[in-house]
C-alpha cells in the first residue's frame, strides 16, 4: 500500500473549518483514500472514503486533487469533540487486508 | 455504521495469569478480523489477522504462543495474552469489515490492559 505523509499536529479555532492535508504522491490507480480518527482511549472511527471524486458525508468532505497524490480532509464547522488524530490511508480494495496506520495527524480543536 | 464490540473495556491483572479479550461483530458477519495493539503516543500496530475457522495469521516479532486468537463463528474473535507481563499492558482493539461489498473498517472500543 502507498504511504502518507501527514502533519504532526494542527490546531483550529472552535466553529471553523479544520483542513487537514495528505500527501500520498505513490498512490496507484487502485488505490482509495481513507481517512479515520481516534479520539483518546477510544477505538478509531471511520470518517470517508474515496477513488478520484471528491466525497461528502455528514461528517466531512474529502477533496482529492487531480492527479491523485494529495488530498484534504475538510470538516466545514470544528467542534471541541472534534479533537482527535487523524489518519489518512490509502489501500486497495481487500477485503482480506487490513489497514496500515501511520502517526496521522493531532488536531487540536481550540475554544 | 456497522458495529463491533469488545470486551472487557478495560482490565488489570497479575503478572503471570491470562487475559481474554473478546470481540464481537454485532449486526454483521465477518469472516475475518484483525487485532491491533497500540502503546501511549503510539499509532496502531497490526498483531494479526483472525480467519473464520482457521488459523491465525500472525505479524513478524508477535508471538502467536502467547497471543493466542480463536475465530469460532462469524461473529466472535478472541485475544487471550497468556502469562501477561508488564510489558504487554497497552490499549488492544480489533477490527472487521462487514463484506466484500462494503469498504469500510469497523473498529470496536479498543480494551486497555494493565498488567501489575
Amino acid at each position: 500500500d502507498a504511504k502518507t505523509t501527514q502533519p504532526t499536529s494542527m490546531d483550529c479555532a472552535e466553529g471553523r473549518a479544520a483542513n487537514l492535508p495528505c500527501n500520498h504522491s505513490t498512490i496507484s490507480g487502485n488505490e482509495y483514500v481513507y481517512w479515520y480518527r481516534q479520539i483518546h482511549s477510544q477505538g478509531p472511527q471511520y470518517i470517508i472514503h474515496g477513488l478520484k471524486n471528491n466525497e461528502t458525508n455528514e461528517m466531512a468532505s474529502l477533496i482529492i486533487t487531480e492527479d491523485r497524490k494529495s488530498s484534504t480532509l475538510i470538516l466545514p464547522h470544528a467542534t471541541l469533540r472534534d479533537t482527535a488524530v487523524y489518519y489518512c490511508i490509502v489501500r486497495v480494495d481487500n477485503y482480506g487486508q487490513n489497514f496500515v496506520f501511520g502517526p496521522g495527524t493531532r488536531l487540536s480543536v481550540l475554544p | 455504521g456497522a458495529v463491533v464490540s469488545q470486551h472487557p473495556s478495560w482490565v488489570i491483572c497479575k503478572s503471570g495469569t491470562s487475559v481474554k479479550i473478546e470481540c464481537r461483530s454485532l449486526d454483521f458477519q465477518a469472516t475475518t478480523m484483525f487485532w491491533y495493539r497500540q502503546f501511549p503516543k503510539q499509532s496502531l500496530m497490526l498483531m494479526a489477522t483472525s480467519n473464520e475457522g482457521s488459523k491465525a495469521t500472525y505479524e513478524q516479532g508477535v508471538e502467536k504462543d502467547k497471543f493466542l486468537i480463536n475465530h469460532a463463528s462469524l461473529t466472535l474473535s478472541t485475544l487471550t495474552v497468556t502469562s501477561a507481563h508488564p510489558e504487554d499492558s497497552s490499549f488492544y482493539i480489533c477490527s472487521a469489515r462487514t463484506g466484500a461489498v462494503s469498504r469500510e473498517l469497523f473498529f470496536g472500543e479498543g480494551s486497555r490492559l494493565t498488567v501489575l
